[in-house]
């Protein structure tokens, strides 16, 4: 079954420190994978979508890592600021979606930046 | 543009009763969707529509019907709502069905709790 596993399941760091998020995903046949940013009682918002021939992919402070071979994704945040505070959600798309639809979610990694 | 948007904001409902959940998006998508996110779970679909006149099941369509009313509006509706059902329902639309591109935009989200 086509599945998304996200680690750490929740992260505290200090506002200015730099944190990464991990994904692990075995998702066939593979299309793209996206990060979201989820904040307390909002809809996800996307952050990057990546295919894989993509490497990597910025998006101001957050940086997407690829490894299309190991089936590995990680979000790197720098320099964080309260407003990072939220879950961010790895998601897989399949090309053949099934039920599941074309979208896999990951459960989330929720991150709460301190002062 | 508001994007996604959802109505109502939170519902309280007693064993038994129906509810219609309704969603529209102004941004002339072909596509549109229902989740539900649980805690410790990933957003798992409920009903999709990949274009105007055609609606699909999901992960977890049980419980459930849709209709989609027309191109920007797709409603979720529950006819005999159980406790299980409790949850927070999102609606979410894209361009297209696919494709490697084919990002998803999400509403605020419903917050539904069956008594």
């Amino acid at each position: 079954k086509n599945q998304v596993e996200q680690s750490p399941q929740s992260l505290i760091i200090l506002e200015g420190k730099n944190c990464t998020l991990q994904c692990n995903y075995t998702v066939s046949p593979f299309s793209n994978l996206r990060w979201y940013k989820q904040d307390t009682g909002r809809g996800p918002v996307s952050l990057t979508i990546m295919t894989f021939s993509e490497n990597t992919k910025s998006n101001g402070r957050y940086t997407a890592t690829l490894d299309a071979d190991t089936k590995q994704s990680s979000l790197h945040i720098t320099a964080s600021q309260l407003s990072d505070s939220a879950s961010y959600i790895c998601v897989v798309s399949a090309v053949y979606g099934g039920s599941q639809g074309n979208l896999i979610f990951g459960k989330g990694t929720k991150l709460s930046v301190k002062p | 543009n508001a994007g996604v948007t959802q109505t109502p904001k939170f519902q309280v409902l007693k064993t038994g009763q129906s509810m219609t959940l309704q969603c529209a998006q102004d941004m002339n998508h072909n596509s549109m969707y229902w989740y539900r996110q649980d805690p410790g779970m990933g957003l798992r679909l409920i009903y999709y529509s990949a274009s105007e006149g055609t609606t699909d099941k999901g992960e977890v369509p049980n419980g459930y019907n849709v209709s989609r009313l027309n191109k920007r509006e797709f409603s979720l509706r529950l006819e005999s709502a159980a406790p299980s059902q409790t949850s927070v329902y999102f609606c979410a639309s894209s361009e297209a069905w696919g494709g490697v591109y084919n990002e998803q935009f999400f509403g605020p989200g419903t917050r539904l709790t069956v008594l």
